[in-house]
């Protein structure tokens, strides 16, 4: 069974400046697939950034990117410039193989300050 | 840009009455989810389709029954609604292929029982 833990339930972050926000996962599978989701207020869930267990490189989505580290089972967000837009709830979540099952951390709300 | 929809955003019912929640999407994608989504729980998938009349129990499916009698629809069924069924249900669709296909998520339903 995978498994997926965020253990920020808040952060905040001032405008312009750099968040990070922590995921660990456990997974026996070898074919992996990592996500980070945003939910803004207005509650529509989107995807912000996908990673592939199988690539060393982190994945990058303009002022998103992942600190991917296979080993440590870790996969962090960081949110460069952060923007008001950018205040939400996220989720970061696992998927194995073909199977089309995503299992979801807890999420991170995000708050952006002036 | 695909669509997903669901029928309501907000919805209120009484104890013990049967409750449909609908969900359609407009990308001829083949796999189809039911999710409740709770504070400090982050989301569980409660059934999930691969396939018109296809249907598989996810992690919490006691209390809930799902119908996809046409690929585009799924629909989530509370039979004898509770109050502990009060949540946030969101659908999700995507194509098959694994992560490297993402899911797509409707607005939400904000769902509560009285």
């Amino acid at each position: 069974a995978q498994t997926v833990t965020q253990s920020q339930p808040e952060m905040s972050v001032q405008e312009a400046e750099t968040v990070t926000l922590s995921c660990t996962y456990d997974t026996s599978e070898s074919d992996y697939y990592l996500f980070w989701y945003k939910q803004p207020p207005s509650r529509q869930m989107i995807l912000v950034i996908r990673q592939e267990a199988y690539k060393q490189q982190n994945a990058t989505e303009n002022r998103f990117s992942v600190n991917f580290q296979k080993a440590a089972k870790s996969f962090s967000l960081k949110i460069s410039d952060s923007q008001l837009g950018d205040a939400a709830m996220y989720f970061c979540a696992s998927l194995t193989g073909t199977a089309s099952k995503l299992t979801f951390g807890t999420g991170t709300r995000l708050q952006v300050t002036l | 840009d695909v669509k997903v929809t669901q029928s309501s955003r907000y919805l209120v019912k009484r104890t013990g009455e049967k409750v449909f929640l609908e969900c359609v999407q407009d990308m001829d994608h083949e796999n189809m989810f039911w999710y409740r989504q709770d504070p400090g729980l982050g989301l569980r998938l409660i059934y999930f389709s691969y396939d018109v009349k296809m249907k598989e129990k996810g992690d919490i499916p006691e209390g809930y029954s799902v119908s996809r009698e046409k690929k585009e629809r799924f629909s989530l069924i509370l039979e004898s609604a509770s109050t502990n069924q009060t949540s946030m249900y969101l659908c999700a669709s995507k194509k098959t292929g694994g992560g490297n296909q993402p899911q797509h998520f409707g607005d939400g339903t904000r769902l509560s029982i009285l």
